[in-house]
């Protein structure tokens, strides 16, 4: 399976953006970049995906290197809210068969 | 919203029961999967199901088993509690290739 790597722990500050890195260098063409985030005593929680081009959504971005073997999540506006671990996870969304398989992550924490 | 419901948020069992664990999902999934998350470990997959009545082993199935009956409903059973299945419980279900949702989680703790 094709791994993930991300730093153990960032801080921010409030209201600033947050760029969280992820790198992925034996990414296959077939494999999605998929973000989740674990709020404390929460499960999990999907926050974005993408293949090749850049993603926004409501939550956050999520910028694509072009040669696909890194991406960083970025959060506009870091909240307090926002302080979590951060799952970068590659999957081949074209096999069912294949899991989210969830590394360490990168503990975010948010100072006021 | 996709709701993802697990029966308890706590729970304490004693060593050699057989013990349940409930995760019920609300829109229709195909998909269902349990995993554990201890500290230093991570998240571990331990069942999956893919349709009613079908079950797949995870990374760490040994000492635990699994019922779906209905599409909606996929039970994480643990024959005889041994202390070191302690740990937090989360079941998640999909739709094929999208996202998972995730439940809240149930802390075991077997003494």
């Amino acid at each position: 399976d094709a791994k993930t790597t991300q730093p153990n722990s960032m801080e921010s500050n409030e209201e600033e953006p947050v760029h969280l890195p992820c790198n992925h260098s034996t990414i296959s063409g077939t494999d999605y970049i998929h973000w989740y985030r674990q709020l404390p005593s929460q499960g999990p929680e999907y926050v974005i995906h993408g293949l090749t081009s850049n993603v926004n959504n409501r939550m956050a971005s999520l910028a694509i290197a072009e040669d696909r073997k890194s991406s960083t999540l970025i959060l506009h506006r870091a909240t307090l809210r926002d302080a979590a671990v951060y799952y970068c996870i590659l999957r081949d969304n074209n096999n069912a068969g294949n899991m989210l398989t969830f590394g360490g992550g990168t503990r975010l924490m948010v100072k006021p | 919203d996709v709701k993802v419901t697990q029966s308890s948020r706590y729970l304490v069992k004693r060593t050699g029961e057989k013990v349940f664990l409930e995760c019920v999902q609300d829109m229709d999934h195909e998909n269902m999967f349990w995993y554990r998350q201890d500290p230093g470990l991570g998240l571990r997959l331990i069942y999956f199901s893919y349709d009613v009545k079908m079950k797949e082993k995870g990374d760490i199935p040994e000492g635990y088993s699994v019922s779906r009956e209905k599409k909606e409903r996929f039970s994480l059973i643990l024959e005889s509690a041994s202390t070191n299945q302690t740990s937090m419980y989360l079941c998640a279900s999909s739709v094929s290739n999208y996202g998972y949702t995730f439940g809240s989680g149930t802390r075991l703790t077997v003494v």
